[in-house]
């Protein structure tokens, strides 16, 4: 699996957008890029998930470049509940078993 | 989303006994199961996937001997801490996937004395 890069930490204001940044050069053209977000003590949790055009849903957007060697996870609004690690994957589900693996993620700190 | 529910939530137990912990997708049916292994502020790591009806596929580095996998059914996963020591201590996750996504159980804290 083609690895991300993400900062460890990110920090907003209540109420703000964020966004989430990954790096993914060595993304193939199978690749989709998920974002999971995992809340302390608990296990990760779906939030989108994209492969060339973006995508929103109830709880982000999803901003893939157009060489796909980078992406954004916005969250629109900020609350205290999304203060959590946010996980950028790559899963080729051609290949590999659809085995996915865990990068270091970001933690994001929200302020009231 | 789909639901994966996995028991039990905590557990402590004595040095050289055996645990086991399990995953059931309660609206779908999994015939792939991930198990992953969390050290406290670290990521997840992949210790397996267990196939349903067949044998489970081990990542480099995890003991097939010490961490059984079974997955007899479609809707249960099973993973056994066997003979634990302190250093097994962690949080326990198991996945599936529905279509291109995946689920994830609450997580099973063994903390092993």
């Amino acid at each position: 699996d083609a690895k991300t890069t993400q900062p460890n930490s990110m920090e907003s204001n209540e109420e703000e957008p964020v966004h989430l940044p990954c790096n993914h050069s060595t993304i193939s053209g199978t690749d989709y890029i998920h974002w999971y977000r995992q809340l302390p003590s608990q296990g990760p949790e779906y939030v989108i998930h994209g492969l060339t055009s973006n995508v929103n849903n109830r709880m982000a957007s999803l901003a893939i470049a157009e060489d796909r060697k980078s992406s954004t996870l916005i969250l629109h609004r900020a609350t205290l509940r999304d203060a959590a690690v946010y996980y950028c994957i790559l899963r080729d589900v051609y290949t590999g078993g659809f085995k996915t693996i865990f990068g270091a993620g970001t933690r994001l700190f929200v302020k009231a | 989303g789909a639901v994966v529910s996995q028991h039990p939530s905590r557990v402590i137990c004595k040095s050289g006994t055996s645990v086991k912990i399990e995953c059931r997708s309660l609206d779908f049916q999994a015939t792939t199961m991930f198990w992953y292994r969390q050290f406290p502020k670290q990521s997840l790591m992949l210790m397996a996937t267990s196939n349903e009806g067949s044998k489970a596929t081990y990542e480099q580095g995890v003991e097939k001997d010490k961490f059984l996998i079974n997955h007899a059914s479609l809707t249960l996963s099973t993973l056994t801490v066997t003979s634990a020591h302190p250093e097994d201590s962690s949080f326990y996750i198991c996945g599936g996937q529905v279509n291109e996504k995946l689920f994830f159980g609450s997580g099973t804290q063994l903390s092993v004395l």
